[in-house]
């Protein structure tokens, strides 16, 4: 497609359950991008993708948050036994190669009640 | 660690400039990023200078970046209403420009005032 996607645009669930966040990248685009965004504040990083392999996954606050790329093309940003906390807005993002900033997708906004 | 300041808000008229502040803790930032967010929409990257440089301009965008005092700023000349929006200034994490992901901070919006 013409730019990154993510689906679903939204998403409730309740506390504990499981969800999957589901990011489409711009075709050919190498670097992959997870980035977690609160309420006023700026997004914040959570794990970089360099073809099939999780480069920097530094950002991921706990256990519960796993990101996979099996083909490295989608990837997909796992969160099990949700809290109230992780309710944000995921975005993903990606780049040929990493350098000169990438494309944002528009984000799934996650909210768990 | 890395940390990213920026003053939340900026009103101005519309015609005039809007100068953007934003200051950095990594002096070891190979690139700078300002980002643009508007309602309900992704972010989109307006332009990034890289660290050996102070300045880059590209049309009514200008960005100044003093590396001595970890201050990077973002003028856009004559001032639209469509301009108005949350501007991001972003460093990035580690020597490998982009690649290593970036640190935003948390954004100034832009109120344009008729």
């Amino acid at each position: 497609g013409a730019g990154v996607s993510q689906t679903p645009s939204n998403k409730v669930t309740e506390k504990g359950k499981y969800v999957e966040l589901r990011c489409d990248p711009i075709s050919g685009h190498t670097a992959l991008y997870w980035y977690r965004q609160s309420l006023g504040q700026g997004p914040e990083f959570l794990i970089y993708f360099q073809g099939t392999g999780a480069a920097d996954d530094s950002g991921l606050p706990n256990d519960r948050f796993f990101a996979v790329r099996p083909e490295g093309s989608v990837s997909t940003l796992k969160i099990q036994r949700t809290e109230r906390g992780d309710s944000a807005v995921y975005l993903c993002a990606s780049s040929i190669d990493g350098n000169y900033g990438y494309t944002f997708g528009s984000g799934t906004r996650l909210t768990v009640v | 660690g890395e940390d990213v300041e920026q003053s939340l808000f900026l009103s101005v008229r519309e015609g005039d400039s809007s100068v953007i502040n934003c200051t950095y803790t990594d002096s070891s930032s190979t690139y700078l990023y300002w980002y643009k967010q508007e309602p309900g929409a992704g972010l989109q990257l307006l332009t990034y200078i890289f660290s050996n440089m102070d300045m880059k301009q590209d049309q009514r965008l200008t960005v100044l970046l003093n590396k001595k005092d970890k201050h990077l700023s973002l003028r856009i000349a004559d001032t639209q209403t469509g301009d108005s929006a949350i501007y991001f200034c972003a460093e990035s994490l580690g020597a490998g420009g982009g690649a290593d992901g970036l640190t935003f901070g948390k954004g100034t919006h832009l109120i344009i005032q008729p």
